[in-house]
Parts: C-alpha cells; structure tokens; sequence
C-alpha cells in the first residue's frame, strides 16, 4: 500500500517557466511533508518542508502548497533553471512515527 | 566540511558472498539510517539506529545487518540471505528521531551489483 505517491514518472519544462511538481497522500495523520532533490550517483538533499497546519512554505525559487482535504501537495519552482533537472521526492511523516514514507520520485528536465 | 562518507562508491559481488558497507558521519547526529533505493521506487528503510549499541530494524530489514558501536559509525552488511541485494545503498543521519520534521542528510551512495 503506497501511503504516499508521485504519479508523474517525469516531466519536462522550458528554462525559466514554472515547474509543478504533484504528490499526493492516503495517511490524514501525516505532520510534516518534505522534498528532497537527488541528482544521479549522489543521495538526496534537502530542498523544502511544509507542515500539516499550514497551507504553503516558500523559499526563494521554490514554494510547496499543501491541500489537506484532497490529500495532495505541490511543489512549484519559479523561474526553472538547467540546473534543476534531477530527480524530485516526496516525502511524509508523523511526529508520533518520525519514519519518512517515500513517494517513487518525479525526473525533471529543464529544456534550454 | 561536516557530512557523510559512504564507501565504497560501486561494489561487485558474487552470489553467496557477504559484502560490508561502511558509512561514516562527522555531523554529531544521533541517529543513522540505512537505506536501499531501487529503479522506479521511492526509499525503503533497512535499519535504523537512534543511539550508540542500539538499531531497529525498518521494512526490509531481512537479508541485512548492522552495527553501531560508535557515533559515527553505522556500517551495513548485505548477507547471502539477501535474496535480490543489487540496488543502490544510502546512508542518511538526522540529529534525532524525535520529529517527524528531522532533515535526513544523506551520503553519496554505493552501488551493489551481484554477479
């Protein structure tokens, strides 16, 4: 059972237009939300968070937008850059089970 | 610079043989994850360790195991048990396990191939 789930295996955007990357969820008790960036032969790295009493977390380029009543998230990144073509995940977890659950990944492709 | 060394990068290894992984961490965190990623799939945890002397195992823990005898250190090693072991192995330490907020710093991967 896939509590949290990235059903785009990749996507393609055009350099410096916005990037929306999805990720929904099962689990309503989930606290916190992440994502995580990994670019090939290295580990993921940290990029933003979100928690459940808020709506949306914004960082620079990179705002992620929680809507819990449809159990889904998102992550927008504005302007897209070439060197933001890696491999996207989502990632959940409670503050009563610290475990993140991991969504597959989405590949992103910035096109020059 | 404070981070995670994971070695070696790329691993062979025949059928029936046992194969350590080491994972080294200078960031003083607490707690070391280990994990195991496969084409298509999110991250599954193997085992995970919140103190020195003590690990827990995560959802696929069979066919693999582990040691923290300090700090820094949380080697993992693939058994012959471990009926499908080639995949790709990230080590991962956060400051604690006591939120679901903790950050995973993650290491840079090795790459197991069972010949």
């Amino acid at each position: 059972d896939q509590q949290v789930k990235q059903n785009s295996p990749s996507l393609s955007v055009q350099e410096g237009r916005i990037s929306i990357l999805n990720c929904d969820y099962t689990n309503s008790m989930f606290d916190y939300f992440l994502w995580y960036k990994k670019y090939p032969a290295e580990g993921p790295t940290f990029l933003i968070s979100i928690s459940s009493i808020k709506d949306k977390n914004e960082d620079g380029r990179f705002t992620v937008f929680l809507n819990k009543s449809a159990k889904h998230l998102s992550l927008h990144i504005v302007p897209s850059q070439p060197g933001d073509s890696a491999v996207y995940f989502c990632a959940a977890a409670m503050d009563s089970n610290y475990q993140l659950i991991w969504g597959a990944g989405t590949k992103l492709i910035i096109k020059p | 610079d404070g981070g995670i060394t994971q070695s070696p990068k790329y691993l062979f290894r025949k059928e029936g043989q046992n194969v350590t992984l080491s994972c080294e961490q200078n960031l003083n965190h607490d707690a070391m994850y280990w994990y195991r990623q496969d084409p298509g799939q999110g991250l599954r945890l193997i085992y995970y360790s919140q103190i020195v002397n003590d690990f827990q195992k995560g959802d696929i823990a069979e066919g693999y195991s582990v040691s923290r005898e300090k700090k820094e250190s949380f080697p993992l090693t693939v058994t012959s048990a471990q009926k499908n072991p080639t995949a790709f192995y990230l080590c991962a330490s956060s400051v604690n396990t006591f939120s679901g907020a903790n950050v995973l710093t993650f290491g840079a991967g090795s790459r197991l191939t069972v010949l």
